[in-house]
């Protein structure tokens, strides 16, 4: 099945830079690469999402890559701001039917 | 914006009883899911259900677990005979098709299994 890795495991930068999430998942099938933000006991919340016929996609401060040659894909938070602050997940999946997750980033933005 | 309803939104439990955890997904979605998350891990996918039937589950969905669609709203996760290591955040998930592709989740029953 997929296996979805995930670093850092925590991060911390200063309000207004930017902050850097990485994933690689193992499984070539996969075609959709969602990004959720996790607030303290909140279900996930979808804040970006690639297909894998498109390398780059960008709302506002946030912007995601996707290498299908390397297996890895990126999310990038330009501007920080302290709401920024949660746990985000990379996910991966090569059918309909099952979502796999990575382990999580909690990030931490310093005002 | 449409959301995914759950509840209860907390869920005490004797080991050895019977829990049902419900659902109500976006109206127009198509497919639907469980998650859990047990605290401080990863969230893990428990099964998947499309077209009134189970498309996919994981090993975590053994016997004690079932899912229903009773009605044209609900969607239900029964775990018959609670087990500690249960206790964890259960998520259910909906996901429509084409430009609806994003899967939507709820807030999340915490499940405690004392």
């Amino acid at each position: 099945g997929e296996n979805v890795e995930q670093h850092p495991s925590t991060l911390s930068v200063q309000e207004g830079d930017s902050a850097v999430i990485k994933c690689t998942y193992s499984d070539s099938a996969s075609n959709y690469f969602p990004w959720y933000k996790q607030e303290l006991g909140k279900g996930p919340q979808l804040i970006i999402d690639i297909r894998s016929n498109v390398g780059e996609k960008k709302d506002q401060r946030i912007a995601v890559t996707l290498n299908k040659t390397a297996k890895h894909f990126s999310l990038h938070i330009t501007e920080t701001q302290p709401e920024d602050s949660a746990v985000y997940f990379c996910a991966a999946t090569p059918s309909d039917y099952k979502l796999s997750f990575g382990a999580g980033t909690t990030v931490t933005v310093r005002a | 914006e449409p959301e995914v309803t759950q509840t209860p939104s907390h869920q005490v439990t004797q080991m050895g009883q019977e829990v049902i955890l419900r659902c109500v997904p976006i109206s127009n979605h198509l497919y639907f899911y469980w998650y859990r998350q047990i605290l401080g891990q990863k969230v893990e996918f428990l099964v998947s259900f499309y077209n009134n039937e189970i498309s996919e589950k994981s090993e975590i969905f053994d016997d004690q677990f079932s899912v229903e669609r009773p009605d044209g709203s609900n969607f239900t996760l029964k775990i018959r005979s609670t087990k500690l290591e249960d206790s964890a955040m259960y998520f259910c998930a909906s996901r429509g098709t084409g430009p609806n592709y994003g899967y939507t989740f709820g807030s999340g029953t915490r499940l405690t299994v004392v």
